[in-house]
């Protein structure tokens, strides 16, 4: 079993859609985790960081679901611009400062 | 939020030859810099870890003496991919991590540099 595992996608969703991604990590003490967004061919970046009592920011809204070991990313009102891949990353077990990243869940908000 | 910068962008090579990338951190000292490699549709793996005054620890599987880090000062680590060939060929990032947000705290990545090896 991969440490942390995505739906790859596809999500195509029409613009004003709420869309929800989840993510399954394997690591049961693992204690933060992020979701960082990557557009095509650029760097990731930083979207939400996910700990026990969740996190929103705006139309975003990050969950963790220990029991059943799965952090979600919830949309709303999902924009043209939100169209990337989302990365969903957790700590290593052999070592809490190095993380593995998911292989990302891809979005597409149509007009 | 933290700023790194990675250069070059881009860079296109003949094979056999070598390529160096830096990535430095510009607004904050980092003790210690991640290289990953990205191939298309793939999830970032990290290749190494570049400590500042010490020797890299690299992933198993990442040979040492074709991936050669440098991590001289407290902003600045550089790849040195030596005597490249097609198979290298990928998105190379670099991020680091302020020192005073902890060990836990979000990485910075470097804009990515694309190396093509001809």
């Amino acid at each position: 079993r991969k440490e942390v595992e995505q739906d790859p996608g596809p999500f195509n969703v029409p613009e004003g859609a709420t869309v929800a991604f989840n993510c399954t990590y394997s690591n049961s003490a693992s204690q933060s985790f992020f979701w960082y967004r990557q557009d095509c061919r650029k760097e990731p970046k930083l979207l939400m960081s996910v700990y026990s009592s969740g996190n929103e920011d705006g139309r975003f809204t990050a969950q963790l679901n220990r029991a059943s070991q799965y952090i979600s990313l919830l949309i709303r009102d999902s924009k043209l611009s939100d169209s990337a891949t989302y990365l969903c990353v957790a700590p290593r077990r052999d070592n809490f400062n190095k993380f593995y990243f998911g292989s990302g869940t891809k979005l597409n908000v149509k007009p | 939020g933290a700023v790194v910068s990675q250069h070059p962008s881009r860079v296109i090579c003949k094979s056999g030859t070598s390529v160096k990338i830096e990535c430095r951190s510009l607004d904050f000292q980092a003790t210690t810099m991640f290289w990953y490699r990205q191939f298309p549709k793939q999830s970032l793996m990290l290749m190494a870890t570049s400590n500042e005054g010490s020797k890299a620890t690299y992933e198993q599987g990442v040979e040492k003496d074709k991936f050669l880090i440098n991590h001289a000062s407290l902003t600045l680590s550089t790849l040195t991919v030596t005597s490249a060939h097609p198979e290298d060929s990928s998105f190379y990032i670099c991020s680091a991590r302020p020192r005073a947000s902890g060990l836990t705290g979000e990485l910075f990545f470097g804009e990515g540099s694309r190396l093509t090896v001809l």
